[in-house]
């Protein structure tokens, strides 16, 4: 069956590093997204991509980037993690006539 | 731009009562409306949607929403609640057909006493 999985689904950082988080997605959706989810805001979409080569920023995008080099992946690299930035990530794939099937999460705590 | 209001953190409802998860939209267009659950350390679920036709629209596990363009609203609804559909719910809109990502609501717990 087709699926989509985060790895790891747990991460503890310290401050300044660098951290890439994985989605892996074997729907063969053109559309990927990276979300995240904080108590008291829902989920916040943090960049997305609507096929190979193509990235777009969402509405919490500072300090996040994502790349596209494949139909399959969509991983999330935080450049220099911070504090503000321990959340649940959760990625999410759509293709064009479909709901958004969405990955297990990634509980990420940065110390 | 596309927003949704959930005004309920919970929702209390005892088992075997009616259940309804309330949530409001704003769109530019015509509105993709759709409904999740999240179980504890799990994903999210797709409930339902609705994209055009019939105002009620049925899903998984015996949920339904009705759609009321006047209210822009879309609630959840259930006839008999179960414990075991004791979850988060997130309502989640977008504006047009196509690509554009979902925008979601704050959520609601919904709370089921045996």
């Amino acid at each position: 069956d087709a699926e989509i999985t985060q790895s790891p689904r747990h991460k503890i950082t310290e401050t300044g590093r660098q951290v890439t988080l994985a989605c892996h997605q074997t729907w063969n959706h053109n559309n990927m997204f990276w979300y995240r989810q904080d108590l008291g805001h829902g989920l916040r979409l943090i960049h997305y991509s609507y096929g190979v080569q193509d990235t777009n920023k969402g509405e919490v995008s500072d300090g996040y980037s994502v790349s596209r080099s494949n139909t399959e992946d969509l991983p999330l690299t935080l450049e220099s993690a911070a504090s503000s930035q321990t959340s649940v990530y959760f990625c999410a794939s759509r293709g064009e006539n479909t709901e958004a099937f969405f990955g297990q999460g990634t509980r990420l705590t940065v110390v | 731009a596309q927003s949704v209001a959930q005004p309920e953190d919970q929702v209390n409802v005892a088992e075997g009562n009616p259940l309804t998860v309330k949530c409001t939209y704003s769109v530019s267009g015509n509105p993709y409306l759709f409904w999740y659950v999240q179980y504890p350390n799990r994903g999210l679920q797709f409930l339902l949607k609705y994209i055009t036709g019939d105002n009620l629209v049925k899903g998984s596990y015996g949920f339904e929403a009705e759609f009321n363009k006047s209210q822009t609203s879309f609630h959840l609804k259930k006839p008999s609640a179960l414990v075991s559909d004791s979850a988060l719910y997130f309502c989640a809109v977008r504006d047009r057909p196509g690509r554009r990502a979902l925008t979601f609501g704050s959520g609601t717990r919904l709370q089921v006493q045996p």
